[in-house]
């Protein structure tokens, strides 16, 4: 099962914040937190992941809570093109180890109204 | 640099028929991922391989679904008879495996949607 919660959908207008939010409460030390998303019809496409710091990068932001049981997915200026599917996942993995699969949740569904 | 690439992108069988997916990688990435995702739901992993050696396959049918990766790159996944259930898409992914795999980013195709009737 996944690891993290989220609400099922989210509205945002175009050219402000989006801000998506994910409990992850039971996170372990060691474990990242994952952010994908998944336009209609295509593939799930990697957006950012951090441990415990803030991340930022191209697409997003990523603020994690300092107790780590909580995180926010930022897209600084939603598009149109920003509508889809939104999965924060918490990675399963060790170094080394046999396995680093995702478990996805059923996501956020953001609708970026014009 | 090329992306994951499916094949086909859809498909459609009536069941008990068998279907095959083709996946290649994107070059260079040692671990390749079959993931199942059902109309509503999130992916769910089938089968990871590492290399042409299967790491986790936990969740896949073994009496109807099969794959392998021979040589290490392109892989096939197989669905021998089919039932109604299995309609899905059938996305593949691959990975880098660095030096901290903990950091490994997973890059997906775009999926082979397959409806069974």
């Amino acid at each position: 099962d996944a690891k993290t919660t989220q609400p099922p959908s989210m509205d945002c207008a175009e050219g402000r914040a989006a801000n998506l939010p994910c409990n992850h409460s039971t996170i372990s030390g060691n474990e990242y937190v994952y952010w994908y998303r998944q336009i209609h019809s295509q593939g799930p496409q990697y957006i950012i992941h951090g441990l415990k710091n803030n991340e930022t990068n191209e697409m997003a932001s990523l603020i994690i809570t300092e107790d780590r049981k909580s995180s926010t997915l930022i897209l600084p200026h939603a598009t149109l093109r920003d509508t889809a599917v939104y999965y924060c996942i918490v990675r399963v993995g060790n170094y080394g180890g046999a396995t680093n699969k995702l478990i996805f949740g059923t996501g956020t569904l953001l609708a970026v109204q014009p | 640099e090329a992306g994951v690439a499916q094949s086909p992108r859809y498909k459609i069988i009536e069941k008990r028929q068998s279907v095959a997916f083709w996946c290649n990688p994107i070059s260079g990435h040692a671990t390749l991922y079959w993931y199942q995702q059902i109309l509503g739901q999130g992916p769910k992993l089938l089968i990871q391989f590492q290399n042409n050696g299967v790491v986790d396959d936990s969740q896949l049918p073994k009496d109807r679904f099969s794959a392998e990766r021979l040589k290490g790159v392109d892989s096939t996944l197989k669905i021998q008879p089919a039932k109604l259930e299995d309609s899905a898409v059938y996305l593949c992914a691959s990975s880098l495996v660095g030096r901290d795999s903990r950091t490994d980013t997973q890059y997906f195709g775009p999926g082979t949607r397959l409806t069974v009737l």
